[in-house]
């Protein structure tokens, strides 16, 4: 079975500083990683998947198969990112159900 | 309307009453998807629908839980003789059908379920 793990609960970084929020996957096969982002009393939302390599509101991710990881980066957090993050995986093989970790808070300090 | 939209917004009720939520998906979206949020957790997928058919109900945890979409639109999700357990957010959201999409999914607000 596949799994999705995001070891913070909580990350507090100042405006300007970088941010990375970690996600860990297991799974044996090869999945499709995702973050999805929930802003306060907003729907949850699709940042950005690993396949389209592309970077979204100055978010990037890298799926690193050797490590199982998927990690979240912006050089340069600001006020508006604060928010709830979720990375997901989708197992493939023909499956739509997506596997989600328990999400990371991020809190922007000005 | 432009998303998707799950009625109602809140709900609560007795321990033992029977409960229905409704989804109305993204148009033209023939895959819809229901999926249960617990405090503290991620989302958790319950079932998911191509077209007409549950193509998916693996995650539904119990027979106490059955969903339907009889017409390939609107989806409603059943939940029977309700348990404090089953208090969460249920979430549902809708994608196109090709499974290049599935991961892409454009979610509604939720209902939150509370039992009592």
């Amino acid at each position: 079975a596949q799994r999705v793990t995001q070891p913070e609960k909580l990350l507090s970084v100042f405006k300007g500083a970088p941010v990375e929020l970690k996600c860990n996957y297991s799974y044996s096969g090869s999945p499709e990683l995702f973050w999805y982002v929930q802003y306060s009393r907003q729907r949850l939302q699709l940042l950005l998947r690993h396949i389209s390599r592309e970077s979204i509101k100055g978010f990037t991710a890298d799926l690193n198969k050797g490590e199982t990881s998927f990690h979240l980066k912006k050089p340069f957090a600001q006020e508006e990112d604060s928010a709830m993050y979720y990375c997901a995986l989708r197992s493939g093989a023909g499956s739509y159900q997506l596997t989600f970790g328990k999400g990371t808070k991020l809190s922007v300090i000005p | 309307g432009a998303g998707v939209s799950q009625t109602p917004s809140n709900k609560v009720t007795e321990k033992g009453k029977y409960v229905e939520l409704r989804c109305d998906p993204i148009s033209g979206h023939t895959a819809l998807y229901w999926y249960r949020q617990s405090l503290g957790q991620g989302p958790e997928f319950l079932i998911y629908f191509q077209g007409t058919g549950a193509a998916d109900d693996s995650g539904l945890p119990n027979d106490r839980f059955f969903a339907v979409r009889p017409e390939g639109s609107v989806s409603t999700l059943k939940i029977q003789r309700t348990e404090r357990g089953d208090s969460a957010v249920y979430l549902c959201a809708s994608s196109r059908p090709m499974i290049a999409e599935a991961g892409s999914a454009f979610f509604g607000q939720g209902t939150r379920l509370t039992v009592v």
